[in-house]
């Protein structure tokens, strides 16, 4: 089975811009979290997708956003780029989310904004 | 508010000897707590999970609810459990939403 994918694999933009990021799960797998990891902060949540619906969002600004297709694909944006979204942003999958699925992370996107 | 405290960042020990890795936490209500471990050049990965009650590569955990504490253990470390490891938790029944410690460090020398 293919991996979890995330395109595009370095992104450097401006502040002010817009960003999307894409993520490809495992085939088979429905539900995709997203996560920003900056050495300040860490890991942190930022939302999970389930059937193309939000389920759970974490402590981010209204900039950052996402989406699920239906082929369970997702992609978050995040607008009007500030110099502090600097970092790496990881997607994971799950079969359904459960605690018993396993979560697979994607090699994650180096965004970085000038 | 959930948070997962691990205090030591870095931590070396030589191959053979046992290593423990801390993690401690603070959550309202029955979490769910995991390991992560990120080899060099690797992608994040699960290690092991305590509602499995598994031991997977050596490494075992024990969930401790009076000291909220969830330590991760090996008995003789190998120089290829040298990573970095998280400890996270997510509420139970839902695995959607983990909140990672920030990570140690772990070098295991020759």
């Amino acid at each position: 089975k293919a991996g979890v994918t995330q395109t595009p694999r370095y992104l450097i933009k401006t502040r002010g811009q817009q960003v999307t990021l894409s993520c490809s799960p495992i085939s088979g797998h429905r539900s995709v979290s997203w996560y920003q990891q900056t050495p300040g902060q860490g890991l942190q949540f930022l939302f999970e997708y389930f059937s193309e619906t939000q389920r759970n969002k974490g402590n981010f600004p209204g900039r950052f956003s996402g989406r699920q297709f239906s082929n369970s694909r997702s992609e978050m944006n995040v607008s009007t780029l500030e110099l502090g979204d600097s970092a790496l942003y990881l997607c994971a999958s799950s079969l359904e989310g459960h605690v018993t699925d396993t979560q697979y992370f994607g090699p994650g996107t180096r965004l970085t904004v000038l | 508010a959930q948070r997962v405290t691990q205090p030591e960042k870095l931590l070396s020990v030589f191959k053979g000897a046992p290593v423990e890795l801390k993690c401690n936490y603070s959550y309202s209500g029955s979490p769910e707590l995991f390991w992560y471990v990120q080899y060099s050049r690797q992608r994040l990965q699960l290690l092991l999970r305590h509602i499995s009650r598994e031991s997977i590569k050596g490494f075992t955990a024990d969930l401790n609810k009076g000291e909220t504490s969830f330590h991760l253990k090996k008995p003789f470390a190998q120089e290829e459990d040298s990573a970095m490891y998280y400890c996270a938790l997510t509420s139970a029944g839902s695995a959607r939403q983990l909140t990672f410690g920030s990570g140690t460090q772990l070098t295991v020398l020759p």
